[in-house]
């Protein structure tokens, strides 16, 4: 079965700090890496990524995916106490529809 | 900016009661899901719809399950005869195509 794993499981830092979190997957007919926040429900939608070494940015978040590694990367820079949420990374793979997921990275950001 | 939406945001029921929850996705999205989320522990695909039938399913969406788009704007998933290891988050989601899904707010089942 596909795996998709994150760490790490749990990470607290100061405001401002600049966190990685990573993200590894095994899968035969990968197509796409997704990650999403998770604050008190819904998954929010961040990125999504299908090639690799092009950084897909939105503010203050940016993100990665080495295909030959079989990895992703979400960086925070100047993190804020509302970034404090689960990150999820999830994978989608070729002619399926569905997302699977690790087991997210809870972030606790402490003023 | 559009939601998916979730009805009702928490569910009490007794084992071996129906129940249904409901959502209404992205109006313009074409592909229907339905994941769960048990209490710390990863969120897991139940089933995508798309076109009126069932595209893809888990090993977990067992005949005690069922989905339905009853009209054009909202998608049910019927749960039957429901387990105490049934408890947990409900999500659906929405997508324009089969990539970047759209997650409502959740419907927390709780078994008794």
């Amino acid at each position: 079965e596909d795996k998709v794993v994150q760490s790490p499981l749990s990470l607290v830092v100061h405001e401002g700090d600049t966190v990685t979190l990573n993200c590894s997957y095994e899968v035969t007919n990968f197509r796409s890496l997704l990650w999403y926040k998770q604050e008190k429900k819904a998954p929010t939608f961040l990125f999504m990524l299908t090639s690799s070494g092009i950084e897909k940015k939105s503010g203050r978040l940016s993100s990665i995916l080495d295909k030959k590694e079989l990895f992703s990367i979400l960086n925070i820079t100047a993190t804020q106490t509302g970034d404090s949420a689960v990150y999820l990374c999830a994978e989608i793979i070729q002619g399926a529809q569905k997302l699977v997921f690790g087991q997210g990275t809870r972030l606790t950001i402490n003023p | 900016e559009p939601e998916v939406t979730q009805t009702p945001s928490h569910q009490v029921t007794q084992m071996g009661q129906e129940v249904i929850l409901r959502c209404v996705p992205i109006s313009n999205h074409l592909y229907f899901y339905w994941y769960r989320q048990i209490l710390g522990q990863k969120v897991e695909f139940l089933v995508s719809f798309y076109n009126n039938e069932i595209s893809e399913k888990s090993e977990i969406f067992d005949d005690q399950f069922s989905v339905e788009r009853p009209d054009g704007s909202n998608f049910t998933l019927k749960i039957r005869s429901t387990k105490l290891e049934d408890s947990a988050m409900y999500f659906c989601a929405s997508s324009v195509v089969s990539y970047t899904q759209y997650f409502g707010p959740g419907t927390r089942l709780t078994v008794l």
